[in-house]
């Protein structure tokens, strides 16, 4: 069974300084793995994936995220937090499933508080 | 594009009426998905469709909820009874292999409280 563990409910970080929001993953085969944000009273907006390649994927807003397959792990990062990038992340995983998109499996979500 | 647009955004009702969420997916997207998010339950997976049929509606909580796509521009989820317990944000979400590249893309969310 596909799961996904976010260990921390609240990640804070001062503005500036850089953050990481930790992710580790259960799949069996090779996992799609995604980050999406969530600010208040609105939906999941896609930040950035994985699927296959480099290790090292980038997406919106400077983050970027790092899949480690010894470890299981896809933590989110960023060199330098702002104020603005506070809202509550969430990490997911999917497997591949042919000619239509399976389902995302997703953690339980971790707050990230970045004070000024 | 407009994205996926959920109706009705926000929904009080009193308990034991019906309630029908309607979600349109993004254009050129075959696969549609259900989630519900409470405080605590986090993120749910209710079901999901690929290609208007469902495919996994093993989250689906009880009779009570039922949910079908007609077509492939439109679905709903509707909950009948509806109970206090159900109060919770349900999200539509749509994606594509060839469209998105498998990126699920979600709608704003229907905002349910049932009283």
């Amino acid at each position: 069974a596909q799961s996904v563990a976010q260990p921390e409910d609240q990640v804070n970080v001062a503005e500036g300084n850089p953050l990481t929001v930790k992710c580790t993953y259960s799949v069996s085969g090779n996992p799609y793995l995604f980050w999406y944000v969530q600010y208040p009273n609105r939906g999941l907006q896609f930040l950035l994936k994985y699927i296959t390649g480099d290790n090292l994927v980038k997406g919106s807003y400077g983050f970027e995220a790092e899949f480690n397959k010894s470890q299981t792990s896809f933590h989110l990062k960023k060199p330098s937090a702002l104020v603005s990038d506070s809202a509550l992340y969430f990490c997911a995983v999917s497997r591949p499933a042919g000619g239509a998109t399976n389902k995302l499996i997703f953690g339980t979500g971790t707050l990230l508080a970045v004070q000024p | 594009d407009a994205g996926v647009i959920q109706s009705p955004r926000h929904e009080v009702t009193e308990m034991g009426q019906e309630v029908t969420l309607r979600c349109k997916p993004i254009s050129g997207h075959n696969s549609l998905f259900w989630y519900r998010q409470t405080m605590m339950r986090g993120l749910e997976l209710l079901i999901y469709f690929n290609n208007n049929v469902p495919i996994d509606d093993s989250g689906m909580p009880e009779d009570r909820f039922s949910a079908k796509m007609p077509n492939a521009s439109f679905s709903t989820l509707k909950i009948q009874p509806s109970e206090p317990r159900d109060s919770a944000v349900y999200f539509c979400a749509s994606s594509s292999p060839g469209v998105s590249g498998n990126t699920i893309y979600f709608g704003e969310g229907s905002w349910l409280t049932v009283v």
